[in-house]
């Protein structure tokens, strides 16, 4: 079955720094790449996707990059805020009815 | 729409007891998932289905997990006997097939003592 590393598990950044963080994935046949964002005792929530057939996508300050030969997806938010401060998981899909599995997750810390 | 509901948001019962938890996914969505939470295991998918029908059980830990979905609009997952190492937040979420987005209950928080 698919199996997703997620990197780093924490990162701490300083308010206007950027945060990078990065997932691989095992199975080729993976084609939907999203990103869920959980706030302390919140439900997760997605913030941003790729699909694999595009490199790269952006929405404001949140970018998402996806390599399908090394199998390996990021995710880079820029001029981080302190609302960016949570636990952010990559996934990946694959199979017709959507399995979906997740990175073990990566706790972002931006401090003012 | 009110969202995917779960019910409910805390339980705490004692080891041995059987525990229920209960799903209402959103309108029109086909697929429905369970997951469980820790701060050990992170997202664990526990088990999916497709059309009221399951598809993939091989993340349920045990017999003593069990999981329905007896129509479109209601799921449950229940536990009988629990154990202390089932607390967890236990989040049911759907979605279109096909579309990807996954959308997530609140989430009912499990303490077994």
């Amino acid at each position: 079955g698919e199996n997703v590393e997620q990197h780093p598990s924490t990162l701490s950044v300083q308010e206007g720094d950027s945060a990078v963080i990065k997932c691989t994935y095992s199975d080729s046949a993976s084609n939907y790449f999203p990103w869920y964002k959980q706030e302390l005792g919140k439900r997760p929530q997605l913030i941003i996707d790729i699909r694999s057939n595009v490199g790269e996508k952006k929405d404001q300050r949140i970018a998402v990059t996806l390599n399908k030969t090394a199998k390996h997806f990021s995710l880079h938010i820029t001029e981080t805020q302190p609302e960016d401060s949570a636990v952010y998981f990559c996934a990946a899909y694959s199979g017709g009815y959507q399995k979906v599995t997740f990175g073990t997750g990566t706790k972002l810390q931006v401090i003012p | 729409d009110a969202g995917v509901i779960q019910s409910p948001r805390h339980e705490v019962t004692e080891m041995g007891q059987e525990v229920t938890l209960r799903c209402k996914p959103i309108s029109g969505h086909n697929s429905l998932f369970w997951y469980r939470q820790t701060m050990m295991r992170g997202l664990e998918l526990l088990i999916y289905f497709n059309n009221n029908v399951p598809i993939d059980d091989s993340g349920m830990p045990e017999d003593r997990f069990s999981a329905k979905m007896p129509n479109a609009s209601f799921s449950t997952l229940k536990i009988q006997p629990s154990e202390p190492r089932d607390s967890a937040v236990y989040f049911c979420a759907s979605s279109t097939q096909g579309a990807g987005e996954l959308f997530f209950g609140e989430g009912s928080r499990l303490t077994v003592l």
